[in-house]
């Protein structure tokens, strides 16, 4: 029963690349969340998608950065002309429903970006 | 704007010693999650607390949610070093930013 896997581990970019980050949740799992990390701090939450939408952005910076969940395939994250400041943990995490006690999310080991 | 605060943000102690970390907010959720996350890992769910007032143990760790269900704590007996990490609670995708626990051999 294969859990939340992320690829690559890790990415290395230069200023101004493209940095697509690779999810697929866990089987049977509908929900997709992505989250950035810094060191020794909490989560912040980015995205929330379902296939084929998006449901929740609130947390997306507003230039940049885009988040997609087709039908098939893996969950991508994509960050443009990245800059130092992009630099972090990315996580990605699933869950089978948003229902009451259902917030329960599995994580991916995350993608950690570095730019140079 | 759903926030949530952790206390203490670090915590070392000595292995054997008990611990208790808090998570506060002004703001009522229908669940609250705690995880625990390793260095280069990511983290991994721990428990969901549910009812006001609802316990839950996990061995050594025990879960408390508040009556109003704004606030949670986390109990840990008899702390060991596999204990180290840093615990997070979070009410769906809204994560406070951590207790980083240490604890010493």
């Amino acid at each position: 029963n294969a859990g939340v896997m992320q690829n690559p581990r890790h990415l290395v970019r230069r200023r101004g690349q493209e940095a697509r980050l690779r999810c697929s949740p866990m089987k049977g799992h509908s929900h997709v969340y992505w989250y950035r990390q810094l060191p020794e701090e909490g989560l912040k939450f980015m995205v929330y998608l379902q296939k084929e939408n998006i449901i929740d952005e609130s947390g997306m910076p507003k230039e940049r950065f885009s988040a997609e969940f087709p039908k098939e395939g893996p969950s991508i994250l994509r960050i443009q002309q990245v800059v130092r400041g992009d630099s972090a943990a990315y996580f990605c995490a699933s869950s089978p429903s948003r229902g009451r006690g259902g917030y329960e999310q599995y994580f991916g080991p995350g993608t950690r970006l570095t730019v140079t | 704007t759903q926030l949530l605060e952790q206390s203490p943000q670090f915590l070392s102690i000595q292995e054997g010693e008990n611990l208790t970390v808090y998570c506060n907010s002004s703001s009522v959720f229908s669940s609250l999650q705690w995880y625990r996350q390793e260095p280069g890992e990511g983290p991994v769910l721990l428990v969901t607390v549910v009812t006001g007032g609802e316990v839950k143990k996990l061995k050594r760790l025990t879960f408390q949610f508040g009556d109003a269900r704004k606030d949670s704590s986390l109990h840990i007996t008899a702390a060991q070093p596999g204990d180290t990490g840093l615990y997070l609670c979070a009410g769906g995708s809204t994560f406070g930013d951590g207790t980083t626990l240490t604890v010493k051999p």
